[in-house]
């Protein structure tokens, strides 16, 4: 199966900064979603997105398909912004997830 | 729309016994994928279910089962808990394979 790696693996942030948060497959995936986990355990859908840029308020995210890699951008950063982010992909409908990015913000 | 809903939150067992666990997916919603969430482990890929069948499986042993009903809800098995069976099991459905996947909050599974 598609190994996912994700980088960096923790990130502590005062609050109002910028982050990018990168996601690295080693093969092509058919579909691409970036999800938060808050810290109460909940997963949250940030994006679907196997390929281009989409943006949503404070956070965007571009996926390179054909270089297989996706970036998550966080834009002036909110305490509650903290947890730990996932990607995840899948080439034969079982999705794979890296082991994701703790981010901190500190207000 | 109602989102996808798992039962129990919680769940207490000892070594030996069985657990079941229960979700609903979001309607119109037909797949449905567990995974699950042990500590230092990550999200690891578990099952998947289809149209009423299971249409892929992750890495785990054939005490770890499961079946999806008519009605697309989805009960997951673990047979013969073992201690490392801990962890937050996650169900997620999609609108057809290859469609986004949307998550419930979890059961967490104890194992004492």
């Amino acid at each position: 199966g598609i190994q996912v790696e994700q980088s960096p693996p923790d990130l502590i942030l005062q609050e109002g900064a910028n982050s990018t948060l990168r996601c690295n497959f080693s093969d092509s995936v058919n579909n691409l979603q970036w999800f938060h986990q808050n810290p109460w355990g909940q997963l949250i859908n940030l994006f679907y997105i196997p390929s281009g840029t989409k943006q949503n308020g404070r956070l965007s995210a571009t996926t390179v398909a054909t270089e297989r890699y996706s970036l998550l951008y966080i834009s002036s950063s909110q305490t509650t912004d903290s947890g730990v982010y996932f990607c995840a992909g899948n080439n034969n409908n079982d999705m794979r997830f890296g082991a994701g990015t703790r981010l901190t913000v500190k207000p | 729309e109602a989102g996808v809903t798992q039962s129990p939150t919680h769940l207490i067992k000892t070594r030996g016994q069985q657990a079941t666990l229960r979700c609903s997916p979001i309607s119109g919603h037909t797949s449905v994928y567990w995974y699950q969430q042990a500590l230092g482990l990550g999200l690891q890929f578990l099952l998947w279910y289809d149209e009423g069948e299971e249409r892929n499986r992750g890495n785990f042993p054939p005490r770890f089962s499961g079946r999806q009903f008519p009605n697309y809800s989805s009960e997951l098995n673990v047979n013969a808990l073992e201690l490392e069976d801990s962890a937050l099991y996650l169900c997620a459905s999609s609108r057809d394979p290859g469609q986004p996947q949307h998550f419930g909050d979890g059961t967490r599974l104890s194992i004492l």
